[in-house]
């Protein structure tokens, strides 16, 4: 199993471009998130999907959008990229939360927006 | 306020050492909470879950103190591979929010 996968590892941008992220996950889970990490701060959540076709809005969603067309991929867009965006993003899954859940992370991906 | 703090460190530690780690939240209703560890520019791995009567795997043990709302990480007899970045995650059912702490980061040195 490979477990959680992202595409790409690494991409620089200017400022108003777009791009999107790809994340797939080959465990059947039902939940996938994506998070930004920046320096000196916690993983943030910006979108979340709670199962195929479904998602919502986390903690930073602004500029951002989420699709979960199929239950193994989450796809993360970024419309027109601010130098704000510029994180590493990671992308998540896990089984039906309840009391105990483990989030099983991807590699992440480095975006520099210029 | 953050909904969970951590000390900032870094810890410098030798090689054999026992090191601790707190973490604060702010939430009471939190109901789950996780130490995750995180290398340098990789993704953050679940360490241990941390349970209400204290928890330990091997050279790790993890506290939880509901009353004063802290969660503790002990590490016994510090080895070079325990150099990381040590996240505090607390879950609330209301919202479903997970929280991330931003890390303690742990060098430990020969």
């Amino acid at each position: 199993n490979a477990g959680v996968t992202q595409t790409p590892k690494f991409r620089v941008l200017k400022t108003g471009q777009s791009m999107t992220l790809l994340c797939a996950q080959d465990m059947n889970h039902e939940y996938m998130y994506w998070y930004r990490q920046d320096p000196g701060m916690g993983l943030r959540l910006i979108h979340y999907s709670v199962g195929e076709g479904t998602t919502a809005k986390g903690e930073v969603p602004d500029g951002y959008n989420v699709s979960r067309l199929k239950k193994q991929n989450f796809l993360l867009g970024l419309e027109s990229a601010a130098p704000s965006q510029t994180s590493v993003y990671f992308c998540a899954s896990s089984k039906i939360p309840g009391f105990q859940e483990t989030q099983y992370f991807g590699p992440g991906t480095r975006l520099l927006v210029l | 306020r953050k909904e969970v703090e951590q000390d900032p460190g870094p810890f410098n530690v030798p090689e054999g050492a026992t090191v601790a780690f707190n973490c604060t939240y702010s939430n009471s209703a939190s109901q789950s909470f996780f130490w995750y560890r995180q290398d340098c520019r990789k993704e953050p791995k679940l360490l241990m879950s941390v349970y209400s009567s204290g928890n330990e795997d091997g050279r790790f043990t993890a506290q939880l103190n509901r009353a004063s709302q802290y969660i503790s990480l002990l590490i016994r007899d510090s080895k070079l591979s325990d150099s990381a970045t040590y996240l505090c995650v607390v879950y609330h059912t209301g919202g479903f929010k997970t929280i991330f702490g931003a890390g303690t980061r742990l060098f430990v040195k020969a």
